[in-house]
């Protein structure tokens, strides 16, 4: 079964100070990795996406994520964090083969203190 | 910038009432689909649609629930007679194709009272 890891709930980190949250999944198929952002009471903000290719993406808002088929992990990470970067984290995973659909982990709640 | 709109952004209802939630895809996007997410749980997938039929549903997604297509610009979520544990954020997404990033709505919070 298809499924989806995000092993930290709350994160919580400086202004100003580097920022990698975790992901791991677990999937029968090449996958296709996002991550999406929800601030309070909005929707899901795609952040940034891997389908193929070179394995470090870039994303909006500074964002990163390195893709790493050995460790079956998609790790998001950021240089230095700003107060609004503060939100809920998603990571999730699709494929082709399972019709698109995605499988999204847990979250990780980031909190930014200045 | 395109973007998925949702409509109502909240809505209350009874219990056993049947509720619409209301989605316009982006308008070259052809795979629609349907989130929810329970208040401190997962995002979950519900269904997906494509050239007018369901292409894809979740255990989740029984008999009380169905999609439609009714024009060429609205994709609605209905479920017939609501529960208490229906109470959640529903998400509609849209994507242009079947290997493309899915863009989301900003979601409707459904509370059955």
């Amino acid at each position: 079964a298809q499924s989806v890891t995000q092993p930290d709930i709350h994160i919580t980190v400086s202004e100003g100070a580097s920022l990698e949250l975790r992901c791991n999944y677990s999937y029968g198929a090449t996958p296709y990795l996002f991550w999406y952002v929800q601030s309070p009471g909005q929707g899901l903000q795609l952040l940034l996406k891997y389908f193929s290719g070179d394995t470090l993406v870039q994303g909006i808002k500074g964002f990163e994520a390195e893709f790493k088929r050995s460790q079956s992990s998609f790790n998001l990470r950021k240089p230095s964090v700003h107060w609004s970067d503060a939100a809920e984290y998603f990571c999730a995973v699709g494929a082709k083969e399972y019709g698109n659909k995605l499988v999204f982990g847990a979250g990780t709640i980031l909190r930014v203190k200045s | 910038e395109p973007e998925v709109t949702q409509t109502p952004s909240h809505q209350v209802t009874q219990m056993g009432q049947e509720v619409i939630l209301r989605c316009v895809p982006i308008s070259n996007h052809l795979y629609f689909y349907w989130y929810r997410q329970i208040l401190g749980q997962k995002v979950e997938f519900l269904v997906s649609f494509y050239n007018n039929e369901i292409s894809e549903k979740s255990e989740i997604f029984d008999d009380q629930f169905s999609v439609e297509r009714p024009d060429g610009s609205n994709f609605t979520l209905k479920i017939r007679s609501t529960k208490l544990e229906d109470s959640a954020m529903y998400f509609c997404a849209s994507s242009e194709l079947e290997d493309t990033e899915a863009f989301f709505g900003q979601g409707t919070r459904l509370t059955v009272v």
